[in-house]
């Protein structure tokens, strides 16, 4: 598609259970980002994919969260044991560059509920 | 570090204008970005300033004062589906230009 997609939408899940949400950007970006949102909270950096290296990872909360990127392209960030604190709306973004004029086009996010 | 502050709600009548304010102190400055996002919705983007002055767009138009550390996103001839989160962003200079946003800022706008 022409967007960044992210699947699933929603998510609810036991706590203690793993969880893994999917990201697929504009084809050809190269950058791909993941954030996290709660509610009445800005935006929380996780992560950063240049190509299929993650050359800053130092915004993941704890070692339960994991984070990979194949192929350039689709990425998948595995929550393990999730915890009621990781109840939020995790989005990816995509750009084509990291510099200049280089905006982020954001996915829909997945709205993950621990219960 | 980077640290963003920008009014946590704001109110304006249709047809209005609104300045929506964003004040950040950064170790280095690539550029600032204000995006718009509904809720439940991703946020778009809207702008983009990394020169001081007046970037106009229509409706919209963002500015930048690079030694205040200030911007403003001003809202023309507002319309109800104005209503949303407005979110500043400021990307840094050097190491993975990975942008930090502001907690956003909540616009009403009401009959």
């Amino acid at each position: 598609g022409a967007g960044v997609s992210q699947s699933p939408s929603n998510k609810v899940t036991e706590k203690g259970k793993d969880v893994e949400l999917r990201c697929d950007p504009i084809s050809g970006h190269t950058a791909l980002y993941w954030y996290r949102q709660s509610l009445g909270q800005g935006l929380e950096f996780l992560i950063y994919f240049q190509g299929n290296s993650a050359p800053d990872k130092s915004g993941l909360p704890s070692d339960r969260f994991s984070a990979e990127r194949t192929g350039g392209s689709v990425s998948t960030l595995t929550i393990q044991r999730t915890q009621q604190e990781d109840s939020a709306v995790y989005l990816c973004a995509s750009s084509n560059g990291t510099g200049g004029l280089s905006p982020l086009h954001f996915g829909n996010g997945t709205r993950l509920t621990v219960t | 570090g980077q640290n963003i502050d920008q009014p946590t709600e704001m109110t304006a009548t249709e047809g209005a204008i609104v300045q929506i304010n964003c004040t950040y102190q950064t170790s280095g400055f690539n550029g600032l970005f204000w995006y718009q996002q509904h809720a439940g919705e991703a946020p778009t983007f809207l702008s983009y300033n990394v020169l001081d002055g007046l970037e106009e767009k229509g409706r919209f138009s963002s500015f930048l004062s690079r030694s205040k550390g200030y911007s403003y996103l001003l809202l023309k001839e507002l319309q109800m589906k104005d209503s949303a989160s407005y979110l500043c962003a400021v990307r840094p200079s050097g190491g993975s230009y990975i942008p930090t946003f502001g907690r956003g800022t909540s616009l009403i706008v009401h009959p």
